[in-house]
C-alpha cells in the first residue's frame, strides 16, 4: 500500500512552454504532499507543500509564480512549471504520507528538460 | 530537525554487509533516525527508523548507540541493486504534515 504515482516520468519542453506534472496518491487520500527537485549529483530540495483546497506554501527562492502548485482533490496535486527555461531542467519528485502510520512514499519523479 | 553528517561515499564488494555510519550528536529526546535511499533516477525509498532501540526489517538492521549521537545502518548481504545513495534524516515523529529535509548521504556502489 501507500502508492504515490507520478507523471509523466519524462518530459521534453520548449523554452517558454509550460509544463504539467501530476502526483497521485493511488492507494490513499493526501491533505499534505510535497514537492522537491534535484539536479544531478545534488540531494533534494524542498520547493514547496501543496495543501488540499488551499494555497501551496513554498520554500524561500522558489518563485510562486513560476511554479504552480494546484491540489484540487485528495489525491492529485499538480506541479506546473511556467515558462520553462533551460535552468528549469531538473528531476522533480512528489511525496505523500498515507496515515495514520505509514511513513513517506515518493513518486518515481520526473525528469523534465527544457530545449 | 537535527544535523546529520555521514560519509560522502563508501564501496562494498557484493555479498558483504554494507555499514553505514551516521552522526547525529545534536540529537532531542523526541527526534526519531530515519533512512532512506534513492537508486538513480528514482525516488527515495524508505528503508528503516528507530526511536532509541536498534530494529531490523527485511531490508536492514538499524544500530543506535546508547547515547543515540551516532548509528549504523546495515545492509547484511549487498546486492549490487544496493547501489544507491543513503540519506541519514534525524526529525521528530513523523506527522505528514512537514516534509523529510535531506541533507547530501553517502553514495554507496556495491562492487562485484
Amino acid at each position: 500500500g501507500a502508492v504515490v504515482s507520478q507523471h509523466p516520468s519524462r518530459v521534453i519542453c520548449k523554452s517558454g512552454t509550460s509544463v504539467k506534472i501530476e502526483c497521485r496518491s493511488l492507494d490513499f487520500q493526501a491533505t499534505t504532499m510535497f514537492w522537491y527537485r534535484q539536479f544531478p549529483k545534488k540531494s533534494l530540495m524542498l520547493m514547496a507543500t501543496s495543501n488540499e483546497g488551499s494555497k501551496a506554501t513554498y520554500e524561500q527562492g522558489v518563485e510562486k509564480d513560476k511554479f504552480l502548485i494546484n491540489h484540487a482533490s485528495l489525491t492529485l496535486s499538480t506541479l506546473t512549471v511556467t515558462s520553462a527555461h533551460p535552468e528549469d531542467s531538473s528531476f522533480y519528485i512528489c511525496s505523500a504520507r498515507r496515515p495514520p502510520n505509514y511513513g513517506y512514499t515518493f513518486g518515481s519523479g520526473t525528469r523534465l528538460t527544457v530545449v | 530537525d537535527a544535523k546529520t553528517t555521514q560519509p560522502p561515499s563508501m564501496d562494498c564488494a557484493e555479498g558483504r554487509a554494507a555499514n553505514l555510519p551516521c552522526n547525529h550528536s545534536t540529537i532531542s529526546g523526541n527526534e526519531y533516525v530515519y533512512w532512506y535511499r534513492q537508486i538513480h533516477s528514482q525516488g527515495p525509498q524508505y528503508i528503516i527508523h528507530g526511536l532509541k532501540n536498534n530494529e531490523t526489517n527485511e531490508m536492514a538492521s538499524l544500530i543506535i548507540t546508547e547515547d543515540r549521537k551516532s548509528s549504523t545502518l546495515i545492509l547484511p548481504h549487498a546486492t549490487l541493486r544496493d547501489t544507491a545513495v543513503y540519506y541519514c534524516i534525524v526529525r521528530v515523529a513523523i506527522d505528514g504534515n512537514t516534509p523529510l529535509v535531506f541533507g547530501k548521504g553517502t553514495r554507496l556502489s556495491v562492487i562485484a
